[in-house]
């Protein structure tokens, strides 16, 4: 069972440069979500997405957007890339948003800002 | 406002001994709570998850929680330490938007055990 994808799994980027994380589920779950993981941090939200069609922001979306593109996939984009996003990137999903279900990881993306 | 506190960045245990990693939360909804786990390089992979009903929320692994609305604590309990127990372990509510908004982390405790 394949659950949450992510690609890629490594990323180096210089400043100012853009790029796509991509994530896709084949759970056939309604909400997706993204997050961050920095050392001593925990993991912290940076979008989400409670069914197709809709985007919110988190605690950290400065220098962020979203994209769910359909149901299975949502995208985050670094516009600008800064040092201070050098983060592992998480994309999760749960199967509905009025349920307790629990939330789904991929392997994250390990980005580097040069 | 949700907020997760873990105790103590690091744990270390001896294996076959106890373990015991400490969480209190703050919910401005009724809590929704959840244990995860991380092994190096990978994902996070949920250990239990308290909802409603029984306090005492048996998970994978041998694990086990215990719900007390009175301390706002969640701690997360294992008889005998293994040593594949070894890994990150992160503490979290779900948001107050109903649970579609996500979930606040605490930020997570190391466990290690000692040979």
């Amino acid at each position: 069972n394949a659950g949450v994808t992510q690609t890629p799994k490594f990323q180096v980027l210089k400043t100012g440069q853009s790029m796509t994380l991509q994530c896709a589920q084949d759970m056939n779950h309604n909400s997706m979500y993204w997050y961050r993981q920095d050392p001593g941090m925990g993991l912290r939200l940076i979008y989400y997405s409670a069914s197709e069609g809709t985007t919110d922001k988190g605690e950290v979306p400065n220098g962020y957007n979203v994209s769910r593109l359909n149901k299975r996939e949502f995208s985050l984009r670094l516009e600008s890339a800064a040092p201070s996003q050098t983060s592992v990137y998480f994309c999760a999903s749960s199967a509905r948003e009025w349920d307790n279900q629990p939330q789904h990881f991929g392997d994250g993306t390990r980005l580097s800002i040069l | 406002a949700q907020s997760v506190t873990q105790l103590g960045s690091h744990v270390s245990v001896s294996e076959g001994a106890l373990v015991l990693l400490r969480c209190n939360y703050s919910s401005s909804v009724p809590p929704y709570l959840f244990w995860y786990v991380q092994y190096p390089n990978q994902g996070l992979q949920l250990l239990l998850k308290y909802t409603t009903g029984a306090t005492l929320v048996k998970g994978i692994n041998g694990f086990e929680a215990e719900f007390k609305k009175s301390e706002t604590s969640f701690h997360l309990t294992k008889p005998s330490a293994h040593m594949s127990d070894a890994a990150e372990y992160f503490c979290a509510v779900r948001g107050s938007g109903g649970g579609a908004d996500g979930l606040t982390f605490g930020k997570g405790t190391h466990l290690i055990i000692q040979p």
